[in-house]
């Protein structure tokens, strides 16, 4: 069964640059969730959308933003990365809000 | 806020136990709750879901109960397996929106050959 794609897996960047991460939900899949999950952590939830729209908003600092396309697909657009900012960042998603959220396999970041 | 914890936070158990992880929540508040398992540097894996109406729910060796109003959930595993090992993480959304997650610490479960 197809799961959630996330890409890139690893990322390597320096202070102050930007990062994309996409993620690409599960087939009819319309909510997605954004998580960050720093080293020792649990997860914590920063942004979710719904059919597009954002229908929750978490811990997400101000120089982060996201997005949800019209094929559902979604980008976690970070800026000005600082060191702090390194950690797994895990997409999931589900069929409507309220519902099971399925996992994808997380994106690595890393910031010099 | 919603604060979820799981006890133990470490647990070793050798192969063929049963065993029982919980997990305890503040706000009975809750749409549903959500046991994932987590193996180093991976994703999260769900492992069962359970509605706020439904006292528990099964898949294979796994058990999942839900008394919202205590605020506690317990994951029974039977006849544990080394591929068992891994942390364990239950998640709860609040009631008014059931989209974000507040997760539990984790317990880290080794099951020892």
């Amino acid at each position: 069964a197809a799961g959630v794609i996330q890409s890139p897996r690893h990322l390597i960047k320096e202070k102050r640059e930007t990062a994309t991460l996409k993620c690409y939900p599960i087939p009819r899949h319309d909510t997605v969730y954004w998580y960050q999950q720093g080293p020792g952590q649990d997860p914590q939830f920063l942004i979710s959308f719904y059919e597009k729209m954002q229908s929750d908003k978490g811990s997400i600092p101000d120089r982060f933003s996201a997005q949800q396309f019209s094929d559902y697909h979604s980008e976690l657009n970070m800026s000005s990365l600082e060191l702090g900012d390194s950690a797994l960042y895990f997409c999931a998603s589900s069929a409507g809000p309220n519902n099971e959220q399925f996992f994808g396999p997380g994106t690595r970041l890393t910031v010099l | 806020k919603q604060e979820v914890t799981q006890i133990p936070a470490a647990l070793s158990v050798p192969e063929g136990e049963n065993l029982v992880l919980n997990c305890s929540f503040t706000d009975s508040a809750i749409y549903n709750l959500q046991w994932f398992r987590q193996d180093p540097g991976k994703g999260l894996t769900s492992l069962l879901l359970i509605q706020s109406s439904q006292r528990e729910q099964t898949s294979g060796r796994l058990n999942a109960s839900l008394d919202k109003s205590s605020g506690r959930s317990t994951l029974y595993i039977a006849a544990s397996q080394p591929g068992d090992s891994a942390t364990y993480l239950c998640a709860v959304p609040p009631e008014n929106t059931g989209n974000q997650f507040y997760f539990g610490t984790g317990t880290s479960l080794t099951v020892i050959p």
